[in-house]
């Protein structure tokens, strides 16, 4: 089945550990994105990659790495220098570029819970 | 950053009232979307309206845009419990980026 993957659903971290989560897409989408949701504050980028081995920060960038080694995946890494990392990250992806345009997919989710 | 704003933010509803939602933006746009959320899960695809087109059915769901305006709207008529999530617009401007709204949660009570 085609489809964008996260793994794990939950996670939890301890103060000043860094933790990845997984995404990986069979759609064969070019774009791939990061988002994190707070409860009252809808999706915020983090991070998005237009093509491999390509990335840019989106609007929340600090505390989290990405990269983008094969199509089909883009690992986010908080990082403990992320003061509030509880939250919950959505990973999305979609094909085309500029004026085409088209619509996201996106995985189910984890929920990163600092301990 | 650019990004869509929905009003109202919260709606309850009696099954099979219509529900509307808006959503404005600041600057011109390629294609603005509608997505849906239940509660804890990823956002799924409604329906993607271009900026040369002014209205677009799907189901019962009905977007408008109005690009004079900078806003959308998405109505979706004879509301069933099953409806009930939250819904987001997200805006497209041409640059690969994809802006989310704060959402809008609606409540269809059986």
């Amino acid at each position: 089945d085609g489809g964008i993957t996260q793994s794990p659903k939950y996670l939890f971290r301890k103060e000043g550990q860094n933790v990845t989560l997984s995404c990986e897409q069979n759609l064969n989408h070019d774009a791939m994105y990061w988002y994190r949701q707070d409860p009252g504050q809808g999706l915020r980028l983090i991070y998005y990659s237009q093509i491999v081995n390509d990335f840019q920060k989106g609007d929340i960038a600090e505390g989290y790495s990405v990269s983008r080694e094969k199509k089909e995946s883009f690992p986010l890494t908080v990082t403990s220098a992320q003061k509030n990392p509880t939250a919950f990250y959505l990973c999305a992806s979609r094909s085309g570029q500029g004026a085409a345009g088209t619509e996201a997919f996106f995985g189910q989710g984890t929920r990163l819970t600092v301990v | 950053s650019q990004q869509g704003e929905e009003d109202p933010q919260a709606l309850s509803i009696q099954e099979g009232e219509n529900a509307t939602m808006n959503c404005s933006y600041k600057t011109s746009i390629n294609n603005l979307q509608w997505y849906r959320q239940n509660s804890g899960r990823g956002l799924v695809h409604l329906i993607l309206i271009r900026s040369n087109e002014r209205e677009k059915h799907s189901g019962r769901l009905r977007v408008t845009l109005d690009t004079s305006k900078k806003s959308s709207s998405l109505l979706i008529t004879a509301s069933r419990a099953a409806d009930t999530a939250s819904y987001f617009c997200a805006t497209d401007h041409g640059n690969n980026r994809l802006a989310f709204g704060k959402g809008n949660q609606v409540v269809v009570i059986p």
